[in-house]
Formats: C-alpha cells, structure tokens, sequence
C-alpha cells in the first residue's frame, strides 16, 4: 500500500515558468513533509519541509502547499531553472522515525 | 562537516552471496537510517537506529539486516542475495531521527 503517492513520473517546464510537483497521501497520522531533490550518482538532498500546523512555507523560489483535507501537498518553484532539472521526492512522517516517500517525479526544465 | 559517507559506492555479487554495507553519519547524529531505492518504487524503508537501538523496522525479509555501533556507524547487511536486491541503498543520519535527513550518496548494488 503506497501511502505517499507522485502521480506524474515526469514534468517539462520551460525556463522561467513555474513548476507545480504534486504529491498525495492516504495516513491522516502523517504530521511534517518534506521534499527532497536528486541528481543522478547524488543522494537526495533537502530542499523544503512543512509542518501539517501549516498550510503553507517559502524558501526562496520553492514554496510547498498544503491541503489536510484533501491530503494533498504541492511543491512550486518559480522561477525554473535548468539546475532544477532532477528527481523530486516527497516523504511524510507521523513522528515514527519512519519517512515514507513518494515514487519521484523527474523534472525537465527547458533552456 | 564532514557529509554521510557510505561504503563502497559500487559493488557487484552473485545470488546466494551476502554483503555488508557500511554508513558513516554526520558527526553528533545519531540516528542512522536505511533506505533502498529501486527503479518505480522511489525510497523504501529498510530500518532506523539510534544510540546502537533499533527503532523501527521497514517490511523487508529477513534476510535484511542491520546495526549501529557505539560511535554512531551503521552497517546493513543483505544474505542470500537475490536478483531483485539490485538496487540503490540509501543511508541518512538525523539528529535524532525526528529531523530532516541527511543522505550519503548511496551504495549501488548489482546481483548477478
């Protein structure tokens, strides 16, 4: 049973426009979600976290939403980069040590 | 600071064969977990420890499993491979597990 869901394997976004990575999850227990980014040979990196007390956080150009109710988070990031060109993940947890990820979702930004 | 350093960065076995993996987390974390990363099924949760304790446990087979020691290193160790253990292990260390997670950058696994 996949918890975390990112139901687009993949996104092309042009330079300069906003990329909209979204993620779904099924546990209402889930409390603090975080998105992490990875490039090819590199482990994930953090990128942005949000408490479930809030309903949004910005650092810079990401900003990550989100929705108790309709267990939905979404991750923008305005403006897109090539650098930004990677694989995104978002993870959950309920306090348990225990982060469950999503499947990834591979961001193209084009030049 | 130095980052989480995992070893050996690639490694090639043959079924039936073991392996031991190696995790070195950031200096002051103490909490070490494992993850394996396959192709269309993202991060899975092997376990977690902290102060040499395992705290929570993933739902792999037995044939999976792990340890920290005194100084806060983890290894994980994998008997009688099988094909689909080709993948990608993950180790990150936290503070105390409740934090975010740093990763290494990975022990890729080939079975033959």
């Amino acid at each position: 049973d996949q918890q975390v869901k990112q139901n687009s394997p993949s996104l092309s976004v042009q330079e300069g426009r906003i990329s909209i990575l979204n993620c779904d999850y099924t546990n209402s227990m889930f409390d603090y979600f975080l998105w992490y980014k990875k490039y090819p040979a590199e482990g994930p990196t953090f990128l942005i976290s949000i408490s479930s007390i809030k309903d949004k956080n910005e650092d810079g150009r990401f900003t990550v939403f989100l929705n108790k109710s309709a267990k939905h988070l979404s991750l923008h990031i305005v403006p897109s980069q090539p650098g930004d060109s990677a694989v995104y993940f978002c993870a959950a947890t309920s306090g348990t040590y225990k982060y469950i990820f999503g499947t990834g979702t591979r961001l193209k930004v084009l030049a | 600071k130095a980052g989480v350093t995992q070893t050996p960065r690639y490694l090639i076995k043959t079924r039936g064969q073991q392996v031991t993996l190696s995790c070195s987390p950031i200096s002051g974390h103490r909490s070490v977990s494992w993850y394996q990363q396959t192709p269309g099924q993202g991060l899975q949760f092997l376990f977690e420890y902290f102060s040499e304790t395992q705290r929570n446990k993933g739902n792999f087979p037995g044939r999976f499993s792990g340890r920290q020691f005194s100084n806060s290193r983890s290894e994980m160790n994998v008997s009688t491979l099988e094909l689909g253990d080709s993948a990608l292990y993950l180790c990150a260390s936290s503070l105390s597990g409740a934090n975010v997670l740093t990763f290494g950058a990975g022990s890729r696994l080939t079975v033959l």
